[in-house]
């Protein structure tokens, strides 16, 4: 599983509120992803990270923001969460020195 | 940005047969392919990948072919069974920058009939 956990796995919100989507790795990859899966859409990259403090918006980056304060850590923030948000979030990371990227487990995300 | 389009977006086979999908592609950058396998509930998988200066490679069951003047590249799955049912999306990747991002085609849906 490339030490890729996620958290929470699953969670329901109201729309309006702030949402915060945690990914953690353990082997001090450099660059992380976030994406989301819709039906009919397949993978979509939100934003993702190329080191500590760097960062940068996806192809749906709209809504949502990205912190890395840590090399271990990649959080999703989604600011005031709207019923599009509705989806499954994975985190990736990108094996060191190949192209290959891993995926987490996943969140699942309802805002009702 | 990239684009990839992938066909056919369902596939049904009876087991023991072939199957083949499909993504083409625009960016003739692109030089790293990746296929992924997803079981229903789980994470995207690699089964295997390809890079731009090689053809063809296989894996067991599985191969992946690329066509690099007509920018498509193929997955291959030979004497299907049922647990090779599942979605499978291609992807590609232009690694001459330094951003590393991955587009991905929308997916395909095989379902493998015992």
């Amino acid at each position: 599983d490339a030490g890729i956990t996620q958290s929470p796995r699953h969670k329901v919100t109201e729309t309006g509120t702030p949402v915060t989507l945690r990914c953690h790795q353990t082997e001090n990859h450099r660059y992380m992803y976030w994406y989301r899966q819709d039906p009919g859409h397949g993978l979509r990259l939100i934003h993702y990270s190329y080191g500590v403090k760097d960062t940068d918006k996806g192809e749906v980056s709209d809504g949502y923001s990205v912190s890395r304060s840590k090399t271990e850590d990649f959080l999703l923030t989604l600011e005031s969460a709207t019923s599009s948000q509705t989806s499954v979030y994975f985190c990736a990371i990108r094996a060191g020195g190949y192209n290959e990227q891993f995926f987490g487990p996943g969140t699942r995300l309802t805002v009702l | 940005g990239e684009n990839v389009e992938q066909h056919p977006s369902t596939l049904s086979v009876q087991e023991g047969d072939s199957a083949v999908i499909k993504c083409t592609y625009s960016d003739s950058a692109s030089n790293y392919f990746p296929w992924y396998k997803q079981e229903l509930g789980k994470r995207p998988q690699l089964i295997i990948d390809i890079r731009s200066n090689v053809g063809e490679k296989k894996d067991q069951r599985i191969a992946v072919t690329l066509n690099k003047t007509a920018k498509h590249f193929s997955l291959h799955i030979t004497e299907t069974q049922p647990e090779d049912s599942a979605v499978y999306f291609c992807g590609l990747e232009n690694s001459g920058g330094s951003n590393y991002k991955l587009t991905f085609g929308k997916g395909t849906l095989l379902t493998v009939n015992p």
